[in-house]
C-alpha cells in the first residue's frame, strides 16, 4: 500500500460525458502527478501540481483539467469524453518536487467510455 | 527528455539473480537514473534510483557504469512476485517521469 488513494476504482460512462477522478496523496506529500496508461500509448505524464499550483504539464488534452485543493487532494476532470479516453489513470505523489524524489503511485482509476 | 533503451523481455528462474540492463548514452550530468516496476493490475512502484555511485536498498541494487551511459538493476534472488514490467527512467530537472516500454520480466518456478 503506497498510501495514495484514488476513487473511484472503476468508472463506466458514455461518450460526450464528463467525469471527475479524485486522488488523495500520502500524508505530508505536497506534489501530485497524474498519468494516463493506455494500451497504445503506454504510461504518459499528464500534469503536476505542487502545493496547490500547477508545476508541469505534459500531454494533457484541452478537454482535461486538474486542480489541487488546500487539503492537497487533487481532482482530474475529463470532459466531452471520447472512446479513446478509455484508459487507466494513475495519481502519484511525492514529498517535494525534484528529480531525486521518488513518486508513490495510487492503484489507479479504470475509465471505460462506451 | 533523455532516452533509455531496455530489452523488451527477460526470463529468470526463481531464486536466481536477475540483471536488468539499461542503456542511456545521452544522459546528462544532472540526470538521475530511476527504476520503477509495475506488477500486473497495479500502479507503478518505485524500486531504486542513483546519480553516480552504485546504490543498494531492500528491494534491489543499482550498478551504474563509470561513464554513466548504462546501468543495471540487480534483483538478488528473483521470486514469482518480482514478475513485472521494469522501467528505467532518466529524470532531468523536470519533475515528470517519462516511461518507455520497459522490460517484461518473467520468473519461472
Amino acid at each position: 500500500d503506497s498510501g495514495v488513494t484514488q476513487t473511484p476504482k472503476h468508472l463506466i460512462t458514455a461518450t460526450g460525458q464528463r467525469v471527475t477522478l479524485r486522488c488523495s496523496p500520502r500524508s505530508g506529500d505536497l506534489s501530485v502527478y497524474w498519468y494516463q496508461q493506455s494500451l497504445d500509448q503506454g504510461l504518459q505524464f499528464l500534469i503536476q501540481y505542487y502545493n496547490g499550483e500547477e508545476r508541469a504539464k505534459g500531454n494533457i488534452l484541452e478537454r482535461f483539467s486538474a486542480q489541487q485543493f488546500p487539503d492537497l487532494h487533487s481532482e482530474l476532470n475529463l470532459s466531452s469524453l471520447e472512446l479513446g479516453d478509455s484508459a487507466l489513470y494513475f495519481c502519484a505523489s511525492s514529498t517535494w518536487t525534484g528529480n531525486y524524489n521518488e513518486q508513490f503511485f495510487g492503484p489507479g482509476t479504470r475509465l471505460t467510455v462506451l | 527528455d533523455a532516452k533509455t533503451t531496455q530489452p523488451n523481455s527477460m526470463e529468470s528462474n526463481e531464486e536466481e539473480p536477475v540483471h536488468l540492463p539499461c542503456n542511456h548514452s545521452t544522459i546528462s550530468g544532472t540526470d538521475y537514473i530511476h527504476w520503477y516496476r509495475q506488477l500486473p493490475s497495479q500502479g507503478p512502484e518505485y524500486v531504486i534510483h542513483g546519480l553516480t555511485s552504485n546504490v543498494n536498498n531492500r528491494m534491489a541494487s543499482l550498478a551504474i557504469a563509470e561513464d554513466r551511459k548504462s546501468s543495471t538493476l540487480i534483483l538478488h534472488r528473483a521470486t514469482l512476485r518480482d514478475a513485472a514490467v521494469y522501467y528505467c527512467i532518466l529524470r532531468d530537472a523536470g519533475n515528470k517521469l517519462v516511461f518507455g516500454a520497459g522490460t517484461i520480466l518473467r520468473v519461472k518456478s
